[in-house]
């Protein structure tokens, strides 16, 4: 079964930089995955996808301070000079054997 | 420019059918590689990923809510249908489209949720 995990929340400072993580279960660890974001009261939208290698593309406009890494069966978002818009939902999501999964989100608070 | 918007009813009675309709623009569903996916989301929950039918007419669905979904295509109109059977309070959820780029790349195979709607909040009550 597959399944990501993220932590509920994190939280940074204003101008400083945040690193989420999303963790796939064990057997699945060569997954690639994508990120969204959602921000209150909106739809969610594309970041970028990641791969095992760390590799990564992102999605129409997405600012240069939205970046994607990997590590073993952790796949990473790391925002930089982070800014008030930044405080949102974040997503991760794959896909395979037929089925698309979501992890449970995390809350990112800019303090 | 791709643009999605979800569709339907706002209230709907317990073990009735709902019906949700995704019309969208900017692409062609019977275009190779390309898919429309439903996902929902409980008021102050997770996303949650429903079904997702293919340029080719593949569908795929959630296997815990398999028994109770349909999805369906009109190229045509540009839309895609969800039907969703018996539903229940714990349904009240706002439904999501997207549209969805499949390709291979590197060995490896890939489906980006690129673009999503805006949703639509469905509440399921007496």
């Amino acid at each position: 079964q597959l399944v990501l995990t993220q932590s509920p929340s994190a939280s940074a400072s204003l101008g400083a930089s945040v690193k989420l993580t999303c963790s796939l279960n064990s057997g699945h660890s060569d997954y690639a995955i994508a990120w969204h974001q959602q921000q209150p009261q909106k739809g969610p939208r594309y970041l970028m996808k990641v791969n095992i290698d760390g590799s990564h593309t992102k999605g129409d406009g997405i600012p240069d301070r939205f970046s994607g890494s990997s590590s073993g069966a952790e796949r990473y978002l790391t925002i930089s000079s982070l800014q008030s818009e930044d405080e949102a939902d974040y997503y991760c999501q794959t896909w395979g054997n037929g089925i698309w999964v979501f992890g449970g989100g995390t809350k990112l608070t800019v303090l | 420019q791709i643009t999605l918007m979800e569709s339907g009813p706002t209230l709907v009675k317990p073990t009735q059918t709902l019906t949700l309709t995704c019309t969208f623009s900017g692409f062609s569903l019977s275009t190779s590689g390309v898919a429309v996916g439903w996902i929902r989301q409980p008021p102050g929950k997770a996303l949650e990923w429903l079904a997702v039918i293919y340029w080719d007419d593949d569908k795929r669905y959630s296997p815990s809510l398999k028994s109770r979904l349909t999805i369906t295509k009109d190229t045509s109109k540009n839309q895609v249908v969800l039907t969703m059977t018996n539903l229940d309070p714990v349904d009240t959820a706002t439904y999501f489209c997207a549209h969805t780029d499949c390709y291979d790349s590197d060995a490896f195979y890939y489906e980006i949720l690129d673009f999503w709607g805006q949703g639509t909040l469905v509440t399921v009550s007496s």
